[in-house]
């Protein structure tokens, strides 16, 4: 599997935006990559994955450097309950011909919203 | 629509028993994968299951089995319950790419 390195912790201010930013220079052609995070004791929670391009959803955005090597999260507008671990993980795609199915989760990165 | 649910949602067991965890999936998935979370760790993959078998199985003794019935429910099994067993287990249902976790079921080994 592809390795991820992110940052141990962040801090961000309420309101502001926050990038968390992650590197997956080993990553593969055929290798998404995935956002979880996971708020105090609970089940991880999905966030957005994408393969190439950059993608937005209700939650978050996800941009892609075009080399792949790396990615950024964004909270546009980041407020208290988003505090939480952002896990980034890079797994192969189903159609991919491979075997591997599992998410290969690391330390994440600690975000802290303050007020 | 519910998601996944597991239960039950805690439980505590001693040195040496046999523990059940149960999830449902996620309406539609018909894929639930199991994944064991220790304090201040992230979570490891167990194994998966997809039409009634064991697709993947990530690095845990036989001491762990599991199953998945026709309605695509699923079973986690822990026999000879060790001390280093006490952590958060984890389901999680895919239909396609993307898998959902549920709550978990903390498990405490006294």
């Amino acid at each position: 599997d592809a390795k991820t390195t992110q940052p141990t912790s962040m801090d961000c201010a309420e309101g502001r935006a926050a990038n968390l930013p992650c590197n997956h220079s080993t990553i593969s052609g055929n290798e998404y990559v995935y956002w979880y995070r996971q708020i105090h004791s609970q089940g991880p929670q999905y966030i957005i994955h994408g393969l190439k391009n950059n993608e937005t959803n209700e939650m978050a955005s996800l941009i892609i450097t075009e080399d792949r090597k790396s990615s950024t999260l964004i909270l546009p507008h980041a407020t208290l309950r988003d505090t939480a671990v952002y896990y980034c993980i890079v797994r192969p795609t189903m159609n991919s011909g491979g075997s591997n199915y599992k998410l290969t989760f690391g330390k994440g990165t600690l975000l802290t919203v303050n007020p | 629509d519910a998601g996944v649910t597991q239960s039950p949602t805690h439980l505590i067991k001693t040195r040496g028993q046999q523990v059940t965890l149960r999830c449902s999936p996620k309406s539609g998935h018909d894929t639930v994968s199991w994944y064991q979370q220790a304090l201040g760790q992230g979570p490891q993959f167990i194994f998966q299951y997809y039409e009634e078998e064991e697709r993947q199985r990530g690095n845990f003794p036989d001491r762990f089995s599991g199953h998945q019935f026709p309605n695509y429910s699923s079973e986690l099994n822990v026999n000879a319950l060790l001390l280093g067993d006490s952590a958060l287990y984890l389901c999680a249902s895919s239909w396609g790419e993307t898998q959902y976790f549920g709550p978990g079921t903390r498990l405490l080994v006294l």
